[in-house]
């Protein structure tokens, strides 16, 4: 499976946009991009995902690079439920059977 | 959406003794589940893949005898930890994918085994 690097924690302020950054140099042609979060001791969440296009949903957007070597998780108005841990997760191929390989992930802390 | 189930969501049990945890899906059929494993301020590490109707598929170094996988039905699978140990005590957490065209996975909200 490609490797993804985060940064282990970021920072932010709470009402105001957060871009969590992440790097898949090594991403293949067929991987999608996929964002998990996990709040503190719950199950993770799907955020979302996406192959080569920016994408748009209820809860965040995700910019994905023209070379597909990075791609950025957006969160438009952090709230202090948003502190959680964020993991960036390449998976092969559009079938969602497949396996999710975590990485260490950023943690979050949104602050009043 | 979907819902995982987990139960219990937490046990404490004494060295040697054996702890099945349940994984349910609970509005949709899921012929593949996963288990994971999470020790505090890490991030969730695969155990195995539960195939319904055939054996689990484990990931290097899980011992299989050490945690049996039965996935006895699309709406139902089960992590038995034999013999549990201290050092067996953590969060596991399953996952199954919902299927249809929204290629998500669904996690349930995971069990804290504490093993005395």
């Amino acid at each position: 499976d490609a490797k993804t690097t985060q940064p282990n924690s970021m920072e932010s302020n709470e009402e105001e946009p957060v871009h969590l950054p992440c790097n898949h140099s090594t991403i293949s042609g067929t991987d999608y991009i996929h964002w998990y979060r996990q709040l503190p001791s719950q199950g993770p969440e799907y955020v979302i995902h996406g192959l080569t296009s920016n994408v748009n949903n209820r809860m965040a957007s995700l910019a994905i690079a023209e070379d597909r070597k990075s791609s950025t998780l957006i969160l438009h108005r952090a709230t202090l439920r948003d502190a959680a841990v964020y993991y960036c997760i390449l998976r092969y191929g559009s079938s969602n059977t497949g396996k999710l390989i975590f990485g260490q992930g950023t943690t979050l802390q949104v602050k009043p | 959406g979907a819902v995982v189930s987990q139960h219990p969501s937490r046990v404490i049990c004494k060295s040697g003794t054996s702890v099945k945890i349940e994984c349910r899906s609970l509005d949709f059929q899921a012929t593949t589940m996963f288990w994971y494993r999470q020790f505090p301020k890490q991030s969730l590490m695969l155990m195995a893949t539960s195939n319904e109707g055939s054996k689990a598929t484990y990931e290097q170094g899980v011992e299989k005898d050490k945690f049996l996988i039965n996935h006895a039905s699309l709406t139902l699978s089960t992590l038995t930890v034999t013999s549990a140990h201290p050092e067996d005590s953590s969060f596991y957490i399953c996952s199954a994918p919902s299927g249809g065209l929204t290629d998500t996975q669904y996690f349930g909200p995971g069990t804290r085994l504490t093993v005395l």
